[in-house]
């Protein structure tokens, strides 16, 4: 199994102003994910972060606003940026490693309130 | 593209049953989860499926039908702490996940 930090565990953030979330793995995995969940809905996928590749963004979700870094194959960051209070939201990085785990791992999320 | 779908809510009595559908439509599947995930937290595994067929793992278990699009979790011996949101989520050719919107299950003592 896979183990992940991420931090901060929770933020209260000025609109406008940008937050860097980071993804620490104890492993090394081919595969990161970024994931939202806003209040009160399920979880919707931001964008996939493999190593050595540019991250691939989900329609919706645009590299500006969330810039992605994987330098590499334990470490990922996603980038807020421009906060308003609709980003309000649990941010969660997951890690998927094919052939030798069959599930998926997240991290503890981070709770991001903006005002 | 996924579309899942899921109950938005469930109660039952501790010591109970409950049984949680799960059906989908799937452009590629590669597998189908179901996590665990109290208010505030993370989400936490709890089954897999790829192939047809009950998957038991203590007091949870899970069954996927694949030519049907549908899985199912069921849990038994219901306790308090199982309450929670259950959410199922389908696993793409490429290793992205669609998550079901959650069903929200509350036991009641």
């Amino acid at each position: 199994s896979a183990v992940i930090s991420q931090k901060p565990s929770r933020d209260i953030c000025q609109r406008g102003t940008s937050l860097t979330i980071q993804c620490q793995v104890d492993s090394q995995v081919t595969m990161m994910f970024w994931y939202r969940q806003q209040p009160g809905q399920s979880l919707t996928l931001i964008a996939t972060a493999n190593q050595g590749s540019e991250a691939t963004y989900e329609s919706g979700f645009v590299i500006d606003k969330f810039p992605i870094s994987r330098p590499n194959l334990t470490f990922s960051t996603l980038t807020v940026s421009n906060m308003s209070p609709e980003d309000s939201s649990i941010y969660l990085c997951s890690v998927e490693d094919p052939g030798v785990n069959t599930e998926a791992f997240f991290g503890q999320g981070t709770r991001l309130t903006v005002v | 593209g996924q579309n899942i779908d899921q109950p938005t809510e469930m109660t039952a009595t501790e010591g109970a049953i409950v049984q949680i559908n799960c059906t989908y439509q799937t452009s590629g599947f590669n597998g189908l989860f179901w996590y665990q995930q109290h208010a505030g937290e993370a989400p936490t595994f709890l089954s897999y499926n790829v192939l047809d067929g009950l998957e038991e793992k203590g007091r949870f278990s899970s069954f996927l039908s694949r030519s049907k699009g549908y899985s199912y979790l069921l849990l038994k011996e219901l306790q308090m702490k199982d309450s929670a949101s259950y959410l199922c989520a389908v696993r793409a050719n490429d290793y992205k996940l669609s998550f079901g919107a959650g069903t929200t299950v509350t036991v009641r003592a």
